[in-house]
């Protein structure tokens, strides 16, 4: 079972607030991904780190989408004005270091933006 | 341009049949493959992953059969249980990249 947990599960906003999600990885895992997943059930990436550097950012995330994996503290993604396109399953997941250290995700957050 | 492709989009088998879910790829590179088991309301959940050394890895009654010349993979699972009705995703990965890609999902359905 996987051991990356999400907050909050659900979560509910108009349209130019802002929503804010967070992910505890699992223990010993240094890699972090988030992963968009619409109604459709394509996995959109979003960014990951190792520790809490950035490794890889998608363009969009650099526009509204803001996230962040500060050492002791939980990691968040957080999206500054919210659309009605936002609205998804936003997935967070761990991996540990090594060639076949694989995805473990969390239940997710899912985010409605009316 | 869709890395990872899966088909079919949905199946429907019988209570004790074999499902039988097709993965195919774009990047030769890519030499992991992770299949992923998602239930509504969940996140994805690992099933059993293979490397594109191998040819062939079972657990259980989850068997994957990979074909690196073809660029192609597929998941069965024997003896299927109503209890295996959920959407499963492939995914593929170059191990010199951090990144996972992932297809559109087979959702299946087992009929008891």
């Amino acid at each position: 079972n996987s051991k990356v947990i999400q907050t909050p599960r659900y979560l509910v906003k108009g349209q130019g607030q802002k929503a804010k999600m967070r992910c505890i990885p699992e223990k010993g895992h240094p890699v972090v991904f988030w992963y968009q997943q619409n109604k459709n059930n394509e996995f959109k990436f979003l960014i990951n780190f190792q520790n809490q550097e950035v490794l890889q950012q998608i363009d969009m995330t650099e526009k509204r989408f803001s996230a962040e994996c500060p050492s002791n503290s939980p990691c968040s993604l957080e999206i500054q004005s919210s659309e009605a396109g936002d609205s998804a399953l936003y997935l967070c997941a761990s991996r540990g270091l090594g060639s076949q250290n694989t995805l473990y995700f969390g239940a997710g957050t899912r985010l409605s933006v009316l | 341009q869709q890395q990872v492709r899966q088909s079919p989009q949905s199946l429907t088998v019988w209570e004790g049949e074999t499902a039988i879910l097709n993965c195919s790829y774009e990047n030769s590179a890519f030499d992991y493959f992770p299949w992923y088991q998602q239930f509504p309301g969940e996140g994805p959940a690992l099933l059993i992953a293979i490397r594109s050394v191998s040819d062939k890895k079972e657990d259980g009654r989850f068997t994957i059969f990979f074909n690196k010349r073809e660029k192609k993979l597929s998941l069965h699972i024997t003896d299927s249980q109503p209890g295996d009705s959920a959407t499963y995703f492939c995914a593929a990965r170059n191990t010199g990249y951090q990144n996972f890609y992932f297809g559109k999902g087979t959702s299946l359905t087992v009929i008891p």
